[in-house]
């Protein structure tokens, strides 16, 4: 089945260590998000990506970085200028137009919880 | 930032019809109204999306309104399982825009 996955479900770090956090897809989706979710909170965009080797910054890209070597996968490192890093991490894809059907909907993973110790 | 305004919360008994509203007053032609729901500690879900007509698949119905500045997500029979957040998201039709969430919606169904 075709699908998001993200790994691992639950991640520990210690303060000053970088971290990267995988998401792959098998939707063949050109575009690909990371949002950070707080306790109580709504989804804030940190980084996207609409098609390989290229990505643009969200809302709270600071502290963070990506890649997108491939279409397939989008990889996000928080790395230790991150001051507050310990939050829920959802990763998304979506299809855009012209690539799929009229499906345009997001696909959304299971998320991964960073917790800093 | 997010271009839509949600109640914070909303209470529905179960087997009742749950009527989320959401306000988009700022909405372009070309931007469609999508909403999607997230159950606790999990990845949020698709249910539905909308340009100006309403809309209706398995999981809900879409109304919005002719002017398109707002629309309201029903669940016809609301269950138990159908506790959680409730995002209603505008997205340019393009689809070169990334979705911004706002807080959203949190929806108690009470037995």
């Amino acid at each position: 089945d075709g699908g998001i996955t993200q790994s691992p479900k639950y991640l520990f770090r210690k303060e000053g260590q970088n971290v990267t956090l995988s998401c792959e897809q098998n939707l063949n989706h050109d575009a690909m998000y990371w949002y950070r979710q707080d306790p109580g909170q709504g989804l804030r965009l940190i980084y996207y990506s609409q098609i390989v080797n290229d990505f643009q910054k969200g809302d709270i890209a600071e502290g963070y970085s990506v890649s997108r070597e491939k279409k397939e996968s989008f990889p996000l490192t928080v790395t230790s200028a991150q001051k507050n890093p310990t939050a829920f991490y959802l990763c998304a894809s979506t299809p855009l137009p012209g690539q799929a059907s009229s499906n345009t909907e997001a696909f959304f993973g299971q998320g991964t919880r960073l917790t800093v110790v | 930032d997010a271009k839509t305004t949600q109640p914070t919360s909303m209470d529905c008994a179960e087997g009742r019809a749950a009527n989320l509203p959401c306000n988009h007053s700022t909405i372009s032609g070309n931007e469609y109204v999508y909403w999607y729901r997230q159950i606790h500690s999990q990845g949020p879900q698709y249910i539905i999306h909308g340009l100006k007509n309403n809309e209706t698949n398995e999981m809900a119905s879409l109304i919005i309104t002719e002017d398109r500045k707002s629309s309201t997500l029903i669940l016809p029979h609301a269950t138990l399982r159908d506790t959680a957040v409730y995002y209603c998201i505008v997205r340019d039709v393009s689809g070169n825009t990334p979705l911004v969430f706002g807080k959203g919606t949190r929806l108690s169904v009470i037995a």
